[in-house]
């Protein structure tokens, strides 16, 4: 079974700087990684899919790259609506594999 | 609009059975997979399983295989989560989400389920 890895837990840092959210595999994922967004009391939602691409109505200042077993999420200039907490999750081998999220990390203010 | 709608919050005693459920609209819905997904109080995601609404066709985590049963019926576009026997421990938010072409890409607002004694 692929273990999912993400670091820091917790990222603080003020609105307007960059932050940078790694996750790791514990074996080979090809580009088959997502990554959500959650903020508090609301569903989860899709950011970036096949470990690079954009999900529809995400803005630009999110960023995803990596492949195999290293990715990295990006916000090139955090809003204050971008506090919330991350996940990653694999994909790799569907069908008929399974998914696996990482544990999260959590992005407040610095 | 693509929309998952769960069926409202639930609170049960140990060894009590309960089904929950997700009703798809705005697509097909017999075109796209539909899994389920588990989040304890205060803890991250865990993916459950999944099925295809139209051939039944269903996968189970490992961690939940023979904890819970998926099922759906395409006749009313509705997926379903059911357990046989609540333990305390299955206390938790549990959302459905549609697995499109982008990934997970729509998810219903989350049934929370509390099995207390």
């Amino acid at each position: 079974e692929i273990v999912m890895t993400q670091s820091p837990a917790t990222l603080s840092v003020s609105p307007g700087e960059r932050a940078t959210l790694s996750c790791r595999a514990s074996q080979s994922v090809s580009s088959n990684l997502a990554w959500y967004q959650q903020k508090p009391g609301q569903a989860p939602r899709l950011l970036i899919y096949g470990a690079s691409t954009r999900a529809t109505g995400i803005p630009a200042r999110f960023s995803g790259s990596g492949s195999g077993t290293e990715f990295t999420l990006t916000i090139s200039s955090l809003q204050s609506e971008d506090f919330a907490v991350y996940y990653c999750q694999q994909y790799n081998n569907w069908p008929p594999g399974i998914f696996t999220f990482g544990p999260g990390t959590k992005v407040d203010i610095k | 609009e693509v929309q998952l709608v769960q069926s409202g919050a639930e609170v049960k005693k140990p060894g009590e059975s309960l089904k929950i459920s997700c009703k798809g609209s705005g697509y097909s819905f017999t075109s796209y997979w539909i899994g389920w997904v588990r989040q304890m109080p205060g803890k991250g995601l865990e993916w459950m399983g999944i099925i295809y609404p139209g051939d039944s066709d269903t996968r189970y985590s490992p961690s939940f295989q023979g904890q819970v049963t998926i099922s759906a019926d395409k006749s009313i576009s509705t997926a379903y989560l059911q357990w046989s026997s609540l333990k305390a421990s299955d206390t938790a938010m549990y959302y459905c989400v549609r697995l499109g072409d982008q990934g997970f890409d729509y998810w219903g607002q989350g049934t929370l389920v509390t099995v207390s004694s």
